[in-house]
């Protein structure tokens, strides 16, 4: 199976910074990566696929990079309501796996 | 606008199946894969598996043993079974529409408690 890692896991930043939180994969997953947020008592939300397509609804300072086995998602100036944990989620294989996630939290 | 909704027991005995029912509303389940994930309090998500309008499913293979995953299309719905439950099977269950990139609409998600 697929493994994914994320880094940092945790992480304190305040209104305005620009956060970078990245995923690994353990093998070559081409594109086949998605990033969700999940606020507390709340299902995930899909923000980007496909490492940089952008969720309709989801705004302009999300952004993702990346192809094989490195990926960066990137919020540009962080708001209020961004604080909340981050997933990554690998869909090259038929067996889906999840990042251990970020946790973005307010400084 | 397609929402989903969870439904099931909150309270599963060790050893007992878990049964959960996701209901899809403002759109049809005939397309599309429709998953199951779950989060054990305070952890991260767990894919459990995956199943096309059609029949066609996918699993995680540290469940595959213990999972099943049905659908009827003329109710709009989708099944879990987890037979042989313990205590690490508690978690919030959440059904999703995966799209082939990515899980784009979520029920709400329903905890499950394996407890007796």
């Amino acid at each position: 199976d697929i493994q994914m890692t994320q880094s940092p896991s945790s992480l304190s930043a305040s209104v305005g910074d620009r956060v970078t939180i990245t995923c690994r994969a353990s093998q070559n997953i081409s594109s086949y990566l998605n990033w969700y947020q999940q606020k507390p008592g709340k299902a995930p939300k899909l923000l980007i696929y496909a490492a940089s397509s952008l969720q309709s609804g989801v705004p302009s300072r999300f952004s993702g990079s990346g192809s094989g086995t490195d990926f960066t998602l990137t919020i540009s100036s962080l708001q209020p309501e961004d604080f909340a944990t981050y997933h990554c989620q690998q869909s090259y294989s038929t067996f889906f796996t999840f990042g251990p996630g970020t946790k973005v939290d307010i400084k | 606008q397609v929402q989903l909704q969870e439904s099931g027991p909150g309270l599963v005995k060790p050893s007992e199946t878990l049964s959960l029912t996701c209901t899809v509303s403002g759109g049809s389940i005939s397309s599309y894969y429709w998953s199951w994930i779950r989060q054990p309090p305070g952890k991260g998500l767990e894919w459990i598996g995956n199943i096309y309008y059609s029949g066609s499913t996918n699993y995680n293979p540290s469940l595959k043993s213990r999972v099943t995953i049905s659908v009827d299309t003329s109710k709009n719905q989708f099944s879990l079974k987890l037979s042989s439950v313990t205590a690490a099977d508690t978690a919030m269950y959440y059904c999703a529409r995966d799209t082939g990139l990515g899980m784009n609409y979520w029920g709400q998600g329903t905890l499950v408690t394996v407890s007796s």
